[in-house]
């Protein structure tokens, strides 16, 4: 089982703020790292799927960064919007697609 | 194309009932998981199978038995609830390595 580890566990920003999270892992035995927005009420949506060392993912203002020699993911939200409030949850697998999940970072944008 | 569908959405049960949930993907995936969420827990992995009649135990599987005798289904017994099974339940699916495909939970107490 890895441990997989965000922060902040919370974060409240303003309309239009710029802001990015983590996603820390053990750097040994890592196949596949994923990114995933959960908002309330509803259930988890696949942002993004990384495996390799260095890989950046891109879609509309979010983006993320992975690095698996040091074990960590960066997510990027670029200018926050309202609808952007969700929980955002980061999961890695060590193979065979059995994902391991942290307890993502609440995002609370206000107007 | 309905994707995750799960069933019931929510139920109460007595301590020592049984019951269980359902869930069924029309996209042909491989890949099919239970997790739980418990508050502040994050995802845990309960069961997962990597194809029909293929199945093996997650993170915490005590209390819980599975099936997934074809590719669509993949039921979740539990056999004697207890209180400690109070949870929101998601089942999910995945082609190899590709990212989740969630259902939209059930939420269950145990009273």
């Amino acid at each position: 089982i890895l441990n997989v580890e965000q922060s902040p566990q919370s974060l409240h920003v303003q309309e239009g703020d710029s802001t990015n999270f983590t996603c820390s892992f053990p750097s040994s035995n890592f196949y596949a790292l994923h990114w995933y927005r959960w908002e309330t009420a509803k259930s988890p949506e696949a942002l993004f799927v990384m495996t390799l060392n260095g890989d950046e993912k891109k879609k509309g203002r979010i983006s993320a960064t992975l690095n698996t020699k040091e074990g960590y993911s960066y997510l990027y939200i670029k200018g926050s919007q309202p609808e952007d409030s969700a929980t955002y949850l980061c999961a890695c697998t060590g193979g065979g697609n059995k994902l391991t999940f942290g307890t993502g970072t609440q995002l609370k944008v206000e107007l | 194309n309905a994707g995750v569908t799960q069933t019931p959405k929510f139920r109460i049960l007595k301590i020592g009932q049984s019951m269980t949930l359902q869930c069924t993907q029309d996209m042909n995936h491989n890949y099919m998981y239970w997790y739980r969420q418990d508050p502040g827990m994050g995802l845990k992995l309960i069961y997962y199978s990597v194809g029909a009649g293929i199945t093996d135990k997650g993170e915490v599987p005590n209390g819980y038995n599975v099936s997934r005798s074809t590719t669509e289904d993949f039921p979740l017994r539990l056999e004697l609830a207890a209180p400690s099974q109070t949870s929101v339940y998601f089942c999910a699916s995945s082609l190899d390595s590709y990212g989740y495909t969630f259902g939209s939970g059930t939420r269950l107490t145990v009273v």
